[in-house]
């Protein structure tokens, strides 16, 4: 078990451009969770997949950001059109949901440091 | 509608002395409560939870939290501060009636704790 990883831990990129995250969850965990953390904040749920299938947006992920688990594996986040706003911590989480609904705990990854310049 | 609130900004503590960050929640149905901590720059690790039983929880690194239904509380605790518990700390909720966003986690503010040696 090697836990949640997440790539890049920094990125640094000017507004108007595009960015990409990724995230590799534990293994054989079948759900995956992202979330935005904003500087004295905790954090707050942007989405959630369960194995391949996106199945619920938060109001707060605006048509600019995307997500994607394309085999039900790692999943990729991206935002267009970066504006500073979008400056934040995001992280991702994965759990498997062995136990009652709601009782599973999540992991979380070390997290993506985005900055808009 | 699910909340938490962590009263405390930040909780100042000698080393050796017993440390408490508080925590209060606010479900409709049964809470599944959690504590998080985070380094700076860093994700945030699995402490310890509550789901149900015995209302005193043990956790990782010495800690432990008290479950009190009748005050809403779940504040943690730790008999003996380490000048390395400095860091930031989350509680988390879930509500058991509430499985919209996959039981994504409804996070506190976060309460900085500051151990001095």
């Amino acid at each position: 078990d090697t836990g949640v990883s997440q790539n890049p831990r920094h990125k640094i990129t000017k507004r108007g451009q595009n960015v990409t995250f990724r995230c590799d969850p534990i293994s054989e965990h079948n759900r995956l969770y992202w979330y935005r953390q904003t500087l004295g904040q905790g954090p707050e749920f942007l989405t959630y997949f369960q194995n391949e299938a996106q199945l619920e947006k938060s109001r707060l992920l605006s048509d600019r950001f995307s997500a994607e688990r394309p085999k039900g594996s790692f999943s990729t986040l991206e935002i267009q059109r970066t504006e500073q706003g979008d400056s934040a911590m995001y992280l991702c989480a994965s759990t498997t949901t062995s136990g009652s609904g709601g009782t599973d705990t999540q992991y979380f990854g070390p997290g993506t440091r985005l900055t808009v310049l | 509608a699910q909340s938490v609130a962590q009263p405390e900004d930040q909780v100042n503590v000698a080393e050796g002395n017993p440390l408490t960050v508080k925590c209060t929640y606010s479900v409709s149905g049964n809470p599944y409560l959690f504590w998080y901590v985070q380094y700076p720059n860093r994700g945030l690790q699995f402490l310890l939870k509550y789901i149900t039983g015995d209302n005193l929880v043990k956790g990782s690194y010495g800690f432990e939290a008290e479950f009190n239904k009748s005050q809403t509380s779940f504040h943690l605790k730790k008999p003996s501060a380490l000048v390395s518990d400095s860091a930031l700390y989350f509680c988390a909720v879930r509500d058991s009636l509430n499985s919209n966003s996959g039981y994504a986690l409804n996070f506190g503010k976060g309460t900085s704790l500051l151990v001095t040696p």
